[in-house]
């Protein structure tokens, strides 16, 4: 069972070139969610997906961009790439109405922007 | 603001027992998780509590105690493998996650 699928696995990235985070999930989740995870902080929502076609800014939206054309797929997207994005992304998704509704998530993207 | 307080670390001894405390000032609480995140790899999910009480899963048990915003995990028989962060969330009235910055445990043989 593959779950959710995350690439590149990680990524050196000059600073102003543009990425995308791809990321695929065969579970047929509803809601989706990419989190960045830097040293001594918690994980932390950069934007979110409640179900396809639609999309919302976490707590650190700014410099992300994302898309959900489809159920399986949300790519996030830096349209010009500073040293602070650099950091550990992961990206999850849920089943808003399991009765717990955990996370689950990829295996991350480790990106470093020079 | 939305807070969630553990502690930055915790060693412990193989065999023995270990209980994480994590505290939370959220608005509004519809649910707390516990995580177990190794060196390098994905979050997992353990636990999830939203009535007050003793959630036991096997060497693991979560407890929690929303009138005193707290939750604590135990871990029982420690082993060499758990030695990991252990992150731990709530979802608040909007139904979004609020994380803390997670607990390292060290554990010692």
């Amino acid at each position: 069972t593959a779950g959710i699928t995350q690439a590149p696995t990680s990524q050196i990235l000059a600073a102003g070139r543009s990425m995308t985070l791809r990321c695929t999930q065969d579970m047929r989740h509803n809601a989706m969610y990419w989190y960045r995870q830097d040293l001594g902080l918690g994980l932390r929502l950069i934007h979110y997906s409640n179900t396809a076609g639609t999309t919302g800014k976490g707590e650190v939206p700014d410099g992300y961009s994302v898309s959900r054309a489809n159920t399986d797929d949300f790519p996030l997207t830096l349209a010009s790439a500073v040293p602070s994005q650099t950091s550990v992304y992961f990206c999850a998704s849920s089943d808003s109405g399991a009765s717990t509704g955990e996370l689950f998530f990829g295996e991350g993207s480790r990106l470093t922007v020079l | 603001g939305q807070n969630i307080d553990q502690p930055t670390e915790m060693t412990a001894t193989e065999g023995a027992i270990v209980q994480i405390n994590c505290t939370y000032q959220t608005s509004g609480f519809n649910g707390l998780f516990w995580y177990q995140q190794h060196a390098g790899e994905a979050p997992t999910f353990l636990s999830y509590n939203v009535l007050d009480g003793l959630e036991e899963k096997g060497r693991f048990s979560s407890f929690l105690s929303r009138s005193k915003g707290y939750s604590y995990l135990l871990l029982k028989e420690l082993q060499m493998k758990d030695s990991a962060s252990y992150l731990c969330a709530v979802k608040d009235s909007n139904y979004q996650l609020i994380w803390g910055a997670g607990t390292k445990l060290i554990i010692k043989p």
